[in-house]
């Protein structure tokens, strides 16, 4: 079964300051890969996915991701983070049907002035 | 308008009570779900339907019951409720063409006393 792990549960960053929450994908077939975002108390959304072609992917508020098959990883960067950008970020892994996506257990992003 | 709306929002009850959430979709999709989010934040899938059809149903009790009366609702019921089933409860859509692509409700926070 696919799979993915977040290699860490809270990540504290500064305002303004760039930030990396990692992840890495088990699976010995195509993967498609996902971030989605969940501000408190709210339900989860799409930040961005990478399905295939570039393996380098962003979305509208700057974040990107970059698919790495020989380091089985789909890592999430932004170069500087607002407090605004405080919230729950879960990779997952679909499978080629897209039915269901596995998520990692979250990486806790807390930004501070 | 809320694409994906989920009630209630919140619910607190007994143990060995039975209870339902109620999910409904207007964004016309054609397959709905149920996951589950327990107190660490990790996402787990229940259930998937397709038009209706049950598609996804993972190793859930069988006191966890899902219906779907149009492709639009994805209900789920839930008997004898226990202690462990204190979660938040998310319900989900998406096209089957666009792969991972889900459209989350805000959750029903469920806590059995």
């Amino acid at each position: 079964a696919q799979s993915v792990t977040q290699l860490d549960s809270q990540v504290p960053v500064f305002e303004e300051a760039p930030v990396e929450l990692r992840c890495n994908y088990s699976s010995s077939v195509s993967v498609y890969l996902f971030w989605y975002v969940q501000y408190p108390n709210q339900g989860l959304q799409l930040l961005l996915k990478y399905l295939s072609g570039s393996t380098l992917v962003e979305s509208i508020n700057g974040f990107e991701a970059e698919f790495n098959k020989s380091q089985t990883s789909f890592h999430l960067r932004k170069p500087s983070v607002h407090i605004s950008d405080t919230a729950e970020y879960f990779c997952a892994v679909s499978d080629s049907l897209g039915y269901a996506l596995n998520f990692g257990k979250g990486t806790s992003l807390l930004v501070t002035p | 308008d809320t694409a994906v709306s989920q009630t209630p929002k919140y619910l607190v009850t007994q143990m060995g009570n039975d209870k339902s959430i109620k999910c409904e979709q207007n964004l016309g999709h054609d397959t709905m779900y149920w996951y589950k989010q327990d107190s660490k934040k990790f996402l787990k899938i229940m259930f998937s339907y397709n038009n209706k059809e049950l598609i996804i149903n993972e190793t859930v009790p069988n006191r966890f019951s899902p219906k779907s009366p149009d492709k639009a609702h994805l209900n789920l019921h839930i008997n004898s409720l226990e202690l462990g089933d204190s979660a938040v409860y998310f319900c989900a859509s998406s096209q089957g063409a666009e792969i991972g692509e889900l459209f989350f409700g805000e959750g029903s926070r469920l806590t059995v006393l």
